[in-house]
């Protein structure tokens, strides 16, 4: 069955300091990948997604993330982090057939510490 | 101008209780989706719809109904509330992989 794990519910990071969200799938089928940010009270924005070609995605605000199929994952990553980052991230999967139904790993809550 | 809204943004309401969330979407989008979001997990599909007219079970459909009267509305109608069902929701509008949400509705169910 398909899944998406992050493994860390919690990161704490000083401001300035580089950053990596860790992220596993596992789906037999093509994998279409996302990363969403949630600010507090608020709803869902999409940061960057990977459909093809270049296995490191570019996102907004200085995010990125690099696929790998070997490893079945879709790491998030930022050279320096603001203390605005501090939110709750989730790496998602979508089906490649049917409804597009996503599916969402658990949430890593990022803490950027002044 | 947001393009996913719902309504009520809070609500409170009363076990057995019926209780009627609404989306609306200016997307223009086929699909629309309700998740539950619960501490300690992801977001998790209820329902969702094709388009106007249709409804279908997503994971966890137990104790909720759907109904997708246009193409612009989907709501989710809790029958008989439960305290199970406190939770925040959130609708949301796609016609890919990529899925456009609202800003939630926090339901407290007492």
């Amino acid at each position: 069955a398909q899944s998406v794990t992050q493994p860390d519910a919690r990161v704490t990071v000083s401001e300035g300091a580089s950053l990596q969200l860790r992220c596993k799938y596992s789906y037999s089928g093509t994998p279409y990948l996302f990363w969403y940010v949630q600010y507090p009270r608020q709803g869902l924005q999409l940061l960057l997604k990977y459909y093809s070609g270049d296995p490191v995605v570019q996102g907004v605000n200085g995010f990125e993330a690099e696929f790998s199929k070997s490893n079945s994952s879709f790491h998030l990553r930022k050279a320096s982090v603001h203390w605005s980052d501090s939110a709750v991230y989730f790496c998602v999967l979508s089906l490649s057939s049917g409804s597009w139904q996503l599916i969402f790993g658990s949430g890593t809550q990022l803490t950027v510490m002044p | 101008e947001a393009a996913v809204t719902q309504s009520p943004r809070n609500k409170v309401a009363v076990t057995g209780g019926k209780v009627t969330l609404s989306c609306n979407q200016t997307n223009n989008h086929n699909n629309m989706y309700w998740y539950r979001q619960d501490t300690g997990h992801g977001l998790r599909l209820i329902h969702y719809s094709y388009g106007a007219g249709s409804t279908e079970k997503g994971d966890i459909p137990d104790g909720y109904k759907a109904s997708r009267p246009s193409q612009e509305n989907f709501s989710l109608i809790l029958e008989l509330a439960t305290p199970s069902q406190t939770s925040v929701y959130f609708c949301a509008s796609g016609d890919d992989h990529e899925q456009y949400f609202g800003p939630g509705t926090r339901l407290t169910v007492l």
